[in-house]
């Protein structure tokens, strides 16, 4: 089956915390991206990538890493966790070029920072 | 400005009514996409249906069709028949063709569906 696959799905951390949230897809999309989902303002992009080892920010990078060394892998890093990074977190996918048209949408991650 | 604007923040629709949900967009991208994305209570993002800018018919999928108005900049989706499982929070989103495959979203609509 063609999924999108984020962990952990519920995260409760303390400030300071590095943490690491984990995405993986089993469709060989080229392109990954992850979002956060705050009430009032829909989705944001936080970093993208393009293909393995290139990567990019988006409109709210600060307090955020990414990385890209395999194509099936972007995991989404936190080094400092604040209270103010708590949010619903979304890893997507998508293919290039001809029938490619929507992204693949993890199930989310919803991470509290206290 | 905003480039994704859905002015409803909440519907309320009785079972078997068609509901139409508003979008407005702004770009000076002559190619992009519009997308509608669902949100059921569980939380995951579903791809609903997908319009390109230079398509010339409205697309249609099952129940959800959009009401595509290039000169207006409005891209409605309408689910006809509403269903109770229907109740969810609905985005629209935009893709520009600058380079980064970016989706840009509205704010959402939750939509009830009332028995």
């Amino acid at each position: 089956e063609a999924q999108v696959t984020q962990n952990p799905r519920y995260l409760i951390t303390v400030t300071g915390k590095k943490l690491t949230v984990t995405c993986s897809q089993n469709m060989n999309h080229e392109y990954m991206s992850w979002y956060r989902q705050d009430p009032g303002l829909g989705l944001r992009q936080i970093y993208y990538s393009m293909n393995v080892e290139v990567t990019d920010k988006g409109d709210v990078p600060e307090g955020y890493k990414v990385s890209r060394k395999e194509k099936r892998n972007f995991p989404l890093i936190l080094e400092s966790p604040s209270p103010n990074q708590t949010s619903l977190y979304f890893c997507a996918s998508k293919g290039f070029g001809g029938s490619n048209t929507e992204a693949f949408f993890g199930q989310g991650t919803r991470l509290t920072v206290v | 400005a905003q480039k994704i604007t859905q002015t409803q923040p909440g519907m309320f629709v009785q079972e078997k009514e068609a509901v139409t949900l508003d979008c407005t967009y702004d770009t000076s991208d002559p190619s992009y996409g519009l997308f509608w994305y669902k949100q059921p209570s569980s939380g995951e993002m579903i791809f609903l249906i997908y319009q390109g800018s230079y398509d010339q018919q409205n697309a249609t999928e099952g129940r959800y069709s959009l009401n595509f108005q290039k000169a207006r900049k409005s891209a409605n989706l309408v689910i006809s028949a509403s269903q109770l499982g229907d109740s969810a929070m609905y985005f629209c989103a935009m893709r520009e063709n600058f380079g980064n495959e970016k989706l840009t979203f509205g704010t959402g609509t939750r939509l009830t569906i009332i028995p």
